[in-house]
């Protein structure tokens, strides 16, 4: 099916692990965006990329990488996990200047 | 200041009335504006998009754009218990130089039976 996908639903760690989130997209829109969605701060973007091998950073990039290889995967890796991080993460896609369609989004807790 | 901001809420509108959500934003060159709802658990879904001054409907909701005062509006009528969600406005904007989509925090709407 048509969409974007993002893995795990839910995902538990411990402080200074790495973990990555996965997010893929079939509609090869040329944007993809990460979010992070916390109480009493909304939807905070935290990294995006207009193309494949295009990446920039958004409000709040500290302690995350991302990375864009192919135009339909774009993966979010907290490469030491802090409590902070604590969070649900939300992958967009759009195309330029269009309304952005989210996944259903990664519960992570760290422990 | 947020470059868009809304009134948290919660906001309580009985079954059957017109529920009013506002969102003012900061960036005088937005163009797009866009209203997404958030059901408690679900990720954002976007219900309704202007980019001209004035009113834009599609089936019960109404979306009101004025560029001179910056605000939008989303109008919702014979508001129904499913209504009942967080609302986020958001504007395409500037952050860190670059033009992006601005969410505000949204707006906690409940429809009262």
């Amino acid at each position: 099916d048509a969409g974007i996908t993002q893995s795990p639903r839910y995902k538990i760690t411990e402080t200074g692990r790495q973990v990555t989130l996965m997010c893929h997209q079939t509609w090869s829109h040329s944007y993809m965006f990460w979010y992070r969605q916390d109480l009493g701060h909304g939807l905070r973007l935290i990294y995006y990329s207009a193309a494949a091998d295009i990446t920039d950073k958004g409000e709040v990039p500290d302690g995350y990488v991302v990375s864009r290889s192919k135009t339909e995967n774009f993966p979010l890796t907290l490469e030491s996990a802090t409590r902070s991080q604590t969070s649900v993460y939300f992958c967009a896609s759009s195309d330029p200047n269009q309304p952005q369609h989210f996944g259903d989004g990664t519960r992570l807790s760290i422990l | 200041q947020k470059e868009v901001e809304q009134n948290s809420g919660p906001l309580s509108v009985p079954e059957g009335a017109i529920a009013s959500l506002n969102c003012t934003y900061s960036d005088r060159g937005s163009q797009s504006f866009f209203w997404y709802r958030q059901y408690s658990g679900k990720s954002p879904e976007l219900i309704m998009f202007i980019y001209s001054n004035g009113d834009k409907e599609d089936g019960r909701f109404t979306a009101q754009l004025n560029k001179a005062s910056q605000y939008v509006s989303l109008l919702i009528r014979d508001s129904q218990p499913s209504d009942s969600a967080t609302y986020l406005c958001a504007a395409i904007g500037r952050v860190q130089g670059a033009q992006k989509l601005v969410f505000g925090q949204g707006t906690r709407l409940t429809i009262n039976p």
